[in-house]
């Protein structure tokens, strides 16, 4: 059963990078079929999604976050990062990575790691 | 356009149907996936694509589309459906990625 755990520091100072990774276990993210996620959730908000990455490196980011976020992959590790810049305390969210299908027509999210908050404060 | 419109709250009685809806332009290019997302909980997938359900969710769950809506019915509401819902699709170039802003349901 495939499985998504993120990790990373919890707090982190305005002005600083965030950064996050998640760890995929029982499977490979090598997978041809799948891309990879992050998405983040600011406490008593809706989801936003900040950008995607497959197993080869290409990336498609939210236009709204781009200018700061950079995501990676590691193959060897079947991990992939996220990098968010320039922080203020409207990045305080729950930081959630998933697996994204996306075929002719359709895409989805799922599974999805149990989410990490991470607090922008100094 | 890359904006998904949620009604922010539904209510519906116990046993009942409710049908939640999600519209957007991306909607007439791509079918919509559903998340279930209860307090302090993960997201989970209820549907995706056409109308399909992953392993262990209900049959009480459906969806459908037409023209720039989809929707995500829920035939005969228990108590346990009590959550939020996102809807959520590819925006029209099809390389990015909407979410809408979800809809609390409310189960009376």
């Amino acid at each position: 059963q495939l499985q998504l755990q993120e990790s990373g520091p919890g707090l982190v100072k305005p002005s600083e990078t965030l950064s996050l990774t998640c760890t995929v276990s029982g499977g490979s993210i090598s997978s041809s079929s799948y891309y990879w996620g992050w998405i983040r959730q600011p406490p008593g908000k809706g989801l936003e999604w900040i950008g995607s990455i497959y197993y080869s490196g290409s990336t498609y980011y939210n236009p709204s976050l781009k200018s700061r976020v950079t995501i990676s992959v590691d193959t060897s590790k079947n991990q992939f990062s996220l990098k968010l810049s320039s922080v203020t305390a409207a990045d305080t969210a729950v930081y959630y990575c998933a697996r994204w299908a996306a075929v002719a027509g359709t895409s989805w999210f799922d599974p999805w790691g149990q989410g990490t908050l991470v607090t922008v404060s100094s | 356009s890359s904006e998904l419109t949620q009604d922010p709250a539904v209510s519906v009685a116990l046993g009942q149907t409710v049908r939640i809806t999600c519209q957007g332009d991306s909607l007439r290019s791509y079918y919509a996936s559903w998340y279930q997302q209860k307090p302090g909980q993960a997201p989970v997938l209820v549907i995706y694509g056409k109308n399909n359900r992953p392993s262990g969710i209900p049959d009480r769950f459906s969806g459908s589309s037409s023209g720039n809506t989809a929707s995500l019915t829920i035939t005969g509401a228990q108590a346990e459906d009590e959550a939020d819902y996102y809807c959520n699709s590819r925006d029209s170039s099809g390389n990015l990625v909407v979410f809408g802003g979800g809809t609390k349901l409310t189960v009376l």
